[in-house]
């Protein structure tokens, strides 16, 4: 059964550096979602991607994040600066069709450590 | 602010009972509803999806939806060990696909 993937499964880094998260969604589908949750908290929506440009993002998304889909089966996350507060999971969510009927399957996450 | 409010539990129930898991929204504009399994250090994983009122059913699963008083709620029966996880349920609305989760329902299932 297709499934969305995601690369590291954890990353440690120092405040301030740079990290880029990878998912590679469900081959056919053609949208892409990040969330994340940090620990203890709910799963909180951070930006949706569609045709090669954001289609909606939180708050959450500021200028620090961007996202990316580099060649036909990546989609990246990069967080040029991090903080301490990133520290969380980071989940890709791939979805056939956007729309409000389509299920949004889920990659198994990055544990990101900033220290 | 659109929120989605759950118990968070935890529920134990003993194994082979059903257990009850509630959901409330607030947007009245919400159309489509999702149930996801999360264990504990694990991703979401869906379960059941729901998007007019009534029941929808799913080997052990029931997923209930009563869009004039807000709530979903999702049933499983013969309760299994295997079962014990939060539960999360998951909203999208309006003219937005962002899923608004809630903070899960935590559920225990005793042999």
């Amino acid at each position: 059964e297709p499934e969305v993937t995601q690369t590291p499964s954890h990353q440690v880094t120092q405040m301030g550096q740079e990290v880029i998260l990878r998912c590679v969604p469900i081959s056919n589908h053609l949208y892409f979602y990040w969330y994340r949750q940090i620990l203890g908290q709910k799963v909180e929506f951070l930006v949706s991607f569609y045709n090669n440009e954001i289609s909606e993002k939180s708050e959450i998304f500021d200028d620090q994040f961007s996202v990316e889909r580099p060649d036909g089966s990546n989609f990246t996350l990069k967080i040029r600066s991090t903080k301490l507060e990133d520290s969380a999971m980071y989940f890709c969510a791939s979805s056939l069709l956007a729309g409000e009927t389509y299920e949004q399957y889920f990659g198994p996450g990055t544990r990101l450590t900033v220290t | 602010q659109k929120e989605v409010e759950q118990n968070s539990g935890p529920l134990s129930v003993p194994e082979g009972a059903i257990a009850s898991l509630n959901c409330t929204y607030s947007d009245r504009g919400s159309q489509s509803f999702f149930w996801y399994r999360q264990y504990s250090g694990k991703s979401p994983e869906l379960i059941m999806s729901i998007y007019s009122n009534g029941d929808k059913e799913d080997g052990r699963f029931t997923a209930q939806l009563n869009k004039a008083s807000q709530y979903v709620s999702l049933l499983i029966r013969d309760s299994q060990p295997s079962d014990s996880a939060t539960y999360l349920c998951a909203v999208t609305g309006g003219n937005t696909d962002k899923l608004i989760f809630g903070t899960g329902t935590r559920l225990q299932v005793f042999p």
